[in-house]
C-alpha cells in the first residue's frame, strides 16, 4: 500500500523561503505530484517529478530521492497569494494516493 | 485547457434523500474520479471509473456508488444520505494515471 507524510501546518513571512517536505512509501513508484489548493477552491497542479534531482517552475522548485523516498517542495520569494495547502501525491495502480495536505500561512 | 464541471457548488439535501452529484469533463479523458475532503482528513477516494462503464471502488465507498453511461460523465450517487455524508466532495479526470488530475470547483453537500 501507500503512506504520505507532510507536516500539518507552516508558517513564513512575506518574500522569504519555504521547504514543504513529503515522505512516501510505496509499492512501486511511478513519480510524485505536487498540487496546490486555495481554500474553497479546486486543487490545482503544480509539478511531477519521476526522476531524481530539483526541477524548477519560476518561483516554485521541487525536488525528488526516489532511494529515500523523499520530496520537497520550495516556494520562494513567497506571496501573500501563496496561502494555502499544498498537497503531495502518488500514483498507485489507476489512482492516486494524497497526502493530507501542509497548510502554508504567509504573513506580511 | 481542461474543464472539469460540477453540476452544484451548493447543496442541502435531507436524511434518506437519494442524491446525484453529476462531473463532466470535455477533454475526452478516460479516467474519471470522486473525492471527498473533510478537515483534518484529507483527501479520500470514493470511487473512480478508467472508462465507460467500468467502476472500481476507492478507500471509502460504502454508502456510494457511481455511474459512468457516458465518456464525459461520471455521476455520484448517495442511495440515502446521512449527516456523515457532509462533505466536500471534488470530481476530477486525467487522461493517464501518470498525468495530471484535473479536478472541478466542488460541491459542498449538507445533509440535514
Amino acid at each position: 500500500g501507500q503512506n504520505i507524510d507532510q507536516p500539518t501546518e507552516m508558517t513564513a513571512t512575506e518574500g522569504a523561503i519555504v521547504q514543504i517536505n513529503c515522505t512516501y512509501q510505496t509499492s512501486g513508484f511511478n513519480g510524485l505530484f505536487w498540487y496546490q489548493q486555495h481554500a474553497g477552491e479546486a486543487p490545482t497542479f503544480l509539478s511531477y517529478n519521476v526522476l531524481d534531482g530539483l526541477e524548477e517552475k519560476g518561483r516554485f522548485s521541487s525536488f525528488l530521492s526516489r532511494s529515500k523516498g523523499y520530496s520537497y517542495l520550495l516556494l520562494k520569494e513567497l506571496q501573500m497569494k501563496d496561502s494555502a495547502s499544498y498537497l503531495c501525491a502518488v500514483p498507485a495502480g489507476n489512482k492516486l494516493t494524497f497526502g493530507g495536505g501542509t497548510r502554508v500561512l504567509v504573513k506580511p | 485547457d481542461v474543464k472539469v464541471t460540477q453540476s452544484s457548488r451548493y447543496l442541502v439535501k435531507r436524511t434518506g434523500e437519494k442524491v446525484f452529484l453529476e462531473c463532466v469533463q470535455d477533454m475526452d479523458h478516460e479516467n474519471m474520479f470522486w473525492y471527498r475532503q473533510d478537515p483534518g482528513l484529507g483527501l479520500r477516494l470514493i470511487y473512480f471509473s478508467y472508462d465507460v462503464k467500468m467502476k472500481e471502488k476507492g478507500d471509502i465507498p460504502e454508502g456510494y456508488s457511481v455511474s459512468r453511461e457516458k465518456k464525459e460523465r461520471f455521476s455520484l450517487i448517495l442511495e440515502s444520505a446521512s449527516t456523515n455524508q457532509t462533505s466536500m466532495y471534488l470530481c476530477a479526470s486525467s487522461g493517464d494515471r501518470l498525468q495530471p488530475q484535473h479536478f472541478g470547483d466542488g460541491t459542498r453537500l449538507s445533509i440535514l
